[in-house]
């Protein structure tokens, strides 16, 4: 199993929602990370967890809250959110173990905040 | 600060060309280097990983040279079809102690296969 599943695949919110976007891999890998992209652009890095702990933070507005419950786990909690925060949000994983740093991604949540 | 460039931005060419992706990174300090695919409004799909210590690396139609020593990656799609038509990325995890292995991405290169 090579896969990383994100859902849900699209989702639309208004400005005062609450909502959460999940991501699961059963893959054993122990890094886990959150990026956003833009049409056209590739994807920019959000947050990195490497062993359920967050250890990068890449300057995002506190309205995205990353979550990481167990090592098969991501979630990104979403509150507040702006159009300008509408984007493909994208989950991947790598095993970390013994420096092997290859990223699977997941097909992407096609976020539309309106 | 590594910094990754991929040139041709757009590229068309006929069905059963070979072809040749370009990918070049500024820093050579780099721990990995990967290319990926990506298809309208989908995720991003693992092509091929080159280790840093490795010169290239082949998966069926697909071939990744890597030199780091120019700062330079291709990735060579032999006899191309209209299902090889997407947006092909690279990027490179750069080596250090506070690196903690963020991938540094090119801009992509737009492959358009024509029938």
């Amino acid at each position: 199993d090579t896969e990383v599943t994100q859902t849900p695949k699209h989702l639309v919110m208004g400005m005062t929602n609450k909502k959460s976007l999940k991501c699961e891999q059963h893959m054993g890998h122990r890094a886990m990370y959150w990026y956003k992209q833009k049409a056209k652009k590739p994807p920019e890095l959000m947050f990195v967890y490497s062993y359920e702990k967050l250890s990068i933070n890449e300057s995002v507005p506190s309205r995205f809250s990353p979550e990481c419950p167990n090592s098969s786990l991501l979630n990104l909690h979403l509150h507040a959110l702006q159009p300008e925060d509408s984007a493909l949000y994208l989950c991947a994983s790598s095993p970390y173990k013994g420096g092997n740093t290859e990223a699977f991604f997941g097909q992407g949540t096609r976020l539309t905040v309106v | 600060k590594q910094e990754v460039t991929q040139i041709p931005a757009a590229l068309s060419v006929p069905e059963g060309e070979n072809l040749v992706l370009n990918c070049s990174f500024t820093d050579s300090a780099i721990y990995n280097l990967q290319w990926f695919r990506q298809d309208p409004g989908k995720g991003l799909t693992s092509l091929l990983l080159i280790q840093s210590s490795q010169r290239e690396q082949t998966s069926g139609r697909l071939n990744a040279s890597l030199d780091k020593s120019s700062g330079r990656s291709t990735l060579y799609i032999a006899a191309s079809q209209p299902g090889d038509s997407a947006t092909y990325l690279c990027a490179v995890s750069h080596s250090g102690p506070d690196s903690n292995y963020q991938l540094i991405w090119g801009a992509g290169t737009k492959l358009i296969i024509k029938p």
